[in-house]
C-alpha cells in the first residue's frame, strides 16, 4: 500500500489560508469517507484535526475545515495563526481493510 | 482523562525480536478499537497494525505483516505489540492510538525502538 501523497511544504503569512491536498486512488480516498487529517508539532504525537473527510471533534478551531473530491482530500486552515505551524497528516481507510497515512506536509507560517 | 502510555522500546539487535506495551486508562479500554503507528526519525506517519474491541479482528501493514503480531488483554487494560525478525528499517518511536468514530482521537506520547547492531 503505497503512502498518499501530500505536498512536502506549504507556506503563508498569519490571516491567509492554506490548503493540503492528501492524493490517493480509487482503493482509498476515492471510496471511503474515513479520511481523518491530524496536526504534529515537532516533538508531539499527532492531534486529530478533522474526521470523515470534513467533521472537527470538539475543540478544533473552525478556521480548520476539510473536503475531498474524487480521490483527492484536502484540509484548509483559514486565518492562520502562528500556532498553526506544524507537519499535518491525512489518513484514509483502504479496499484491504488497512489503513494509509500520507506523506506528511509541513506547514511554516511567515 | 484517557491516557495511553506505551513502554517496552529500547536497542535490539537485527533479527531479534521485542514486545511493546500500551497501558489504557480513563476510558472502557474493551469497547474500542486500538492501532499502532510508527514514526522513523525525521519522517513521516506509517499505520502499523489494527485490532477490534475482542482481539477477533486484526490487520496489518504490508511491511510488518507476518513478523509483528498485535493482541490486547482486556482485563488489564493493555494492547500490545510483539515484534519478531526485526530491521533497521523497523527503528522508530511506536504510538498506540484509540479508535474512536471520530478517528484516532486518542494517542500515546510512543516508546522508541531503535534496532541496530
Amino acid at each position: 500500500q503505497s503512502a498518499l501523497t501530500q505536498p512536502p511544504s506549504v507556506s503563508g503569512s498569519p490571516g491567509q489560508s492554506v490548503t493540503i491536498s492528501c492524493s490517493g486512488t480509487i482503493s482509498d480516498v476515492g471510496s471511503y469517507n474515513r479520511v481523518s487529517w491530524y496536526q504534529q508539532p515537532p516533538g508531539t504525537a499527532p492531534k486529530l484535526m478533522i474526521y470523515e473527510v470534513s467533521y472537527r471533534p470538539s475543540g478544533v478551531p473552525d478556521r480548520f475545515s476539510g473536503s475531498k473530491s474524487g480521490n483527492t482530500a484536502s484540509l484548509t486552515i483559514s486565518g492562520l495563526q502562528a500556532e498553526d505551524e506544524a507537519d499535518y497528516f491525512c489518513i484514509s481507510y483502504t479496499s484491504s481493510s488497512t489503513f494509509v497515512f500520507g506523506t506528511g506536509t509541513k506547514v511554516t507560517v511567515l | 482523562e484517557v491516557q495511553l502510555v506505551e513502554s517496552g522500546g529500547g536497542l535490539v539487535q537485527p533479527g531479534g525480536s521485542l514486545r511493546l506495551s500500551c497501558a489504557a486508562s480513563g476510558f472502557t479500554f474493551s469497547n474500542y478499537w486500538l492501532h499502532w503507528v510508527r514514526q522513523a526519525p525525521g519522517k513521516g506517519l506509517e499505520w502499523v497494525s489494527r485490532i477490534n474491541s475482542d482481539g477477533s479482528n486484526t490487520s496489518y501493514a504490508d511491511s510488518v505483516k507476518d513478523r509483528f503480531t498485535i493482541s490486547r488483554d482486556n482485563a488489564k487494560n493493555t494492547l500490545y505489540l510483539q515484534m519478531n525478525s526485526l530491521r533497521a528499517g523497523d527503528t522508530a518511536v511506536y504510538y498506540c492510538a484509540r479508535q474512536s468514530k471520530y478517528g484516532l482521537d486518542w494517542w500515546g506520547q510512543g516508546t522508541l525502538l531503535t534496532v541496530s547492531s
